[in-house]
């Protein structure tokens, strides 16, 4: 399977500052044939289910706010917030989509307000 | 809008099954691609299966080969899944979510709390 790992495991950030979260994959998500890393980011708040937030590593989902933005490619991945709102608190966990049939998540990072 | 809206809250014992459902509304549920993930308490989140119901086609997690079992109902719109021989680390939220063409999950349901305790 492939593994994915997220740092940190918890972050803490002044609001209005950059967050920035990262994800590595022990191997490659990057799809030859399309040239697409399979790769997304999701918001997680207590009670709730997860929210897709960025697919193809750097695509926003509709309605996510553009101080979200995803990059990276091959194995190395970020997520960052540009400017932390107080709304962003969460936790937010990768996840990788390629070679299915195997999906895996990374172990998720609590992002707080500092 | 496309909803998905699974079954509600099990107590099971130890050893027994338990069967989750998940009804899509408002889309075609033949051409979904419907995945099973779950999250143990206070744990992040592991996924189990899929199916597409119109190749009536699952994967499973190697983890989940032979104790999990997920199918699907086109007439009603609803895809299962049934978790075998329970545990009591099996306690979790399960969660049906809808799998896109770029095969990211835009679509969750709401998560059905499994507690599996003597």
């Amino acid at each position: 399977d492939i593994v994915m790992t997220q740092s940190p495991d918890s972050l803490a950030v002044s609001l209005g500052e950059r967050a920035t979260i990262n994800c590595r994959s022990s191997q490659s998500v990057l799809y030859s044939s399309n040239n697409k890393n399979y790769l997304a980011w999701y918001q997680q708040k207590p009670g709730q289910p997860p929210k897709l937030f960025i697919y193809w590593a750097s695509t926003r989902e509709s309605g996510v706010p553009d101080r979200f933005s995803g990059s990276g490619s091959g194995t190395d991945f970020t997520l960052t917030i540009s400017s932390l709102q107080a709304e962003d608190v969460a936790v937010y966990y990768c996840q990788q989509y390629y070679p299915t049939p195997l999906i895996t998540f990374g172990q998720g990072t609590r992002l707080e307000i500092k | 809008q496309v909803q998905l809206v699974q079954s509600g809250a099990e107590v099971k014992k130890p050893g027994s099954s338990v069967k989750v459902s998940c009804k899509a509304s408002g889309g075609t549920f033949s051409s979904y691609t419907i995945s099973w993930v779950r999250q143990a308490p206070g744990q992040g989140l592991e996924w189990m299966a899929r199916i597409i119901p119109i190749l009536d086609m699952a994967n499973y997690a190697q983890r989940f080969q032979g104790r999990v079992t997920i199918t699907a109902d086109k007439s009603t719109s609803t895809a299962y899944m049934e978790l075998s021989s329970l545990r009591s680390d099996d306690t979790a939220v399960y969660y049906c979510a809808r799998e896109t063409s770029s095969s990211a999950f835009d679509i969750w349901g709401q998560g059905t709390m499994v507690t599996v305790s003597s």
